[in-house]
């Protein structure tokens, strides 16, 4: 597609339940970032995928939060046993990659509500 | 550690020139980006400098200065439609993305 993709685009479930967020990046960037962003805040880093390098995960909040990028290229980011502290609206964004300082393309992320 | 400053919030009248401080402490610099972003929208790219000196764009234009850690970003004949939060981020030696908190602008009539 001409550009990220994130789905679902809002996600409201029930404390305690599973969350699967979904994003598609633009054809041939390799690196891939997830970003949470709660309102009026900045830009808080969450995990980083680069080609077929072991992942940056040192931004993930606790072992409830994973992700994966399968082939290279779809990433999804499981949020198990959802708390209320994580509403947020979850960003992706994807890059040419590491090293060509080629800016981040975002998606318009999942607005994420635990109730 | 590393980290970068900018105001939380900034006025400016409708017509007006506006600056944009960004200042960082980075374990090196690979390069500075600013990026905008309208309330419940994504951010989208703006500009990016890794040579000191001004780089313009029509209305918008970021300055650097390594050597000071610093960079602005100056819109000029600024529009309602500017009315945005502005994102200051650098890239350090090993390449990661260090992003501020963000500058909330807003215009006036």
């Amino acid at each position: 597609g001409a550009g990220v993709s994130q789905s679902p685009s809002n996600k409201v479930t029930e404390k305690g339940k599973d969350v699967e967020l979904r994003c598609d990046p633009i054809s041939g960037h390799t690196a891939l970032y997830w970003y949470r962003q709660s309102l009026g805040q900045g830009l808080e880093f969450l995990i980083y995928f680069q080609g077929n390098s072991a992942p940056d995960k040192s931004g993930l909040p606790s072992d409830r939060f994973s992700a994966e990028r399968t082939g290279g290229s779809v990433s999804t980011l499981t949020i198990q046993r959802t708390q209320q502290e994580d509403s947020a609206v979850y960003l992706c964004a994807s890059s040419l990659g590491a090293g060509s300082n080629s800016p981040l393309h975002f998606g318009n992320g999942t607005r994420l509500t635990v109730t | 550690g590393q980290n970068i400053d900018q105001p939380t919030e900034m006025t400016a009248t409708e017509g007006a020139i506006v600056q944009i401080n960004c200042t960082y402490q980075t374990s090196g610099f690979n390069g500075l980006f600013w990026y905008q972003q309208h309330a419940g929208e994504a951010p989208t790219f703006l500009s990016y400098n890794v040579l000191d000196g001004l780089e313009e764009k029509g209305r918008f234009s970021s300055f650097l200065s390594r050597s000071k850690g610093y960079s602005y970003l100056l819109l000029k004949e600024l529009q309602m439609k500017d009315s945005a939060s502005y994102l200051c981020a650098v890239t350090d030696s090993n390449y990661q993305l260090i992003w501020g908190a963000g500058t909330k602008l807003i215009i006036k009539p």
